[in-house]
């Protein structure tokens, strides 16, 4: 099955910093999602992004389909940004109709 | 719009004993849901895919018998763990998918303790 690899996988910065979250995977898909794992469990939608580039307030994403990677960008970071990042692509060719294979997330601190 | 509702949230049960989790699209209809395990510290896992109306299709390694899977209308998905024991603690999320949409919407999360 497709594999998904995301790095770093621990990254501790002090507030208002940048930040850049890649997401790489091992063969050709027709979307990608990019979630936040907050403390108390619950995975939220960030980004739907199978190609190009989306910007969501703070956050941006890019996804270069051809060269099977994605990136997520955080500016300007706030402790209400740490918890988990993970991306998932995917299982199969159906577009999610098979569920989603999630890379192991990037565990983020952010430091007041 | 696109919200999945889990409950419930937290739940404590005796070894032995079964626990029910459910999963609703609140405000649109899932054909097909997934329910996924999650160990602490680690990713999500893949345990089942249940389609409205059929049969629900498990991962490889995942016993159906334990693990009870009913998707009886296009907006509830059940999830019961049958004589639960220890091993079966850990954080269970289910997943919606829209037909004809690619974004999957994801639950709460349900965690499941057993004693």
């Amino acid at each position: 099955g497709i594999q998904v690899e995301q790095s770093p996988p621990d990254l501790i910065l002090q507030e208002g910093a940048n930040s850049t979250l890649r997401c790489n995977f091992s063969d050709s898909v027709n979307n990608l999602q990019w979630f936040h794992q907050n403390p108390w469990g619950q995975l939220i939608n960030l980004f739907y992004i199978p190609s190009g580039t989306k910007q969501n307030g703070r956050l941006s994403a890019t996804t270069v389909a051809t060269e099977r990677y994605s990136l997520l960008y955080i500016s300007s970071s706030q402790t209400t940004d740490s918890g988990v990042y993970f991306c998932a692509v995917p299982r199969g060719s159906g577009g999610g109709a098979d569920g989603l294979t999630f890379g192991k997330g990037t565990h983020l601190i952010i430091q007041p | 719009g696109a919200v999945v509702s889990q409950h419930p949230s937290r739940v404590i049960c005796k070894s032995g004993t079964s626990v029910k989790i459910e999963c609703r699209s609140l405000d649109f209809q899932a054909t097909t849901m997934f329910w996924y395990r999650q160990f602490p510290k680690q990713s999500l896992m893949l345990m089942a895919t249940s389609n409205e109306g059929s049969k629900a299709t498990y991962e490889q390694g995942v016993e159906k018998d334990k693990f009870l899977i009913n998707h009886a209308s296009l907006t509830l998905s059940t999830l019961t763990v049958t004589s639960a024991h220890p091993e079966d603690s850990s954080f269970y999320i289910c997943s919606a998918r829209r037909a004809g949409y690619g974004e999957l919407f994801f639950g709460e999360g349900s965690r499941l303790t057993v004693l």
